[in-house]
């Protein structure tokens, strides 16, 4: 697509369900990262993709967490058993290769509320 | 490893002043160097990048920034800004090997009529 498409926009959910956030990269981009902003800070890495495999987990805070990338296209970040301070806007971005030059493209971001 | 340092959390400014937004990187290698803007409920929106060449590098909405690399300095100005570009600014820097931009954490300008 032309641009960076995540789903939901907003998430409104219940503490201890699970949840499943969606990105859907820029066609032909290879590299796909997620990054957590929570109110009024910045950006908290979570995960980066080449391809379908994640290079580097490192910023996944919990083993709530995970993430996976099927055809080297959409992802999926899936929140279990969520609590409230899981609640932030979840960004992803991709980009041509890794980085490099050419920056990254996000989307608009999933603002998940856990109540 | 590279890290990114923003001085300011927050910038107040009134419309039509200047403003200069400060971004220190460190690095021991040759760096690409970004500044992303992140309006109200948005995402972010690359704003201008350095790779080479000149130091002063142009971008949209009339903001410019300076690559100092005795200072290891990337910093945003705007000669006169306006009420629209209240957001959160971003600067970020990468190597030139493909790796991934480490972000600084930040700074709100407030512009203020």
């Amino acid at each position: 697509g032309a641009g960076v498409s995540q789903s939901p926009s907003n998430k409104v959910t219940e503490k201890g369900k699970d949840v499943e956030l969606r990105c859907d990269p820029i066609s032909g981009h290879t590299a796909l990262y997620w990054y957590r902003q929570s109110l009024g800070q910045g950006l908290e890495f979570l995960i980066y993709f080449q391809g379908n495999s994640a290079p580097d987990k490192s910023g996944l805070p919990s083993d709530r967490f995970s993430a996976e990338r099927t055809g080297g296209s959409v992802s999926t970040l899936t929140i279990q058993r969520t609590q409230q301070e899981d609640s932030a806007v979840y960004l992803c971005a991709s980009s041509y290769s890794g980085g490099t030059g050419d920056g990254y493209t996000f989307g608009s971001g999933t603002r998940l509320t856990v109540v | 490893a590279q890290s990114v340092t923003q001085l300011d959390s927050q910038v107040p400014v009134f419309e039509e002043a200047p403003v200069e937004l400060r971004c220190n990187y460190s690095s021991s290698v040759s760096v690409y160097l970004f500044w992303y803007v992140q309006y109200p409920n948005q995402g972010l929106q690359l704003l201008l990048k350095y790779l080479s060449g000149s130091t002063l590098v142009k971008g949209i909405n009339g903001f410019e920034a300076e690559f100092n690399k005795s200072q290891t300095s990337f910093h945003l100005r705007k000669p006169s800004v306006h009420i629209s570009d209240t957001a959160e600014y971003f600067c970020a820097v990468t190597d030139n090997a493909g790796n991934m931009l480490t972000f600084g954490g930040g700074t709100r300008l407030m512009v203020k009529p």
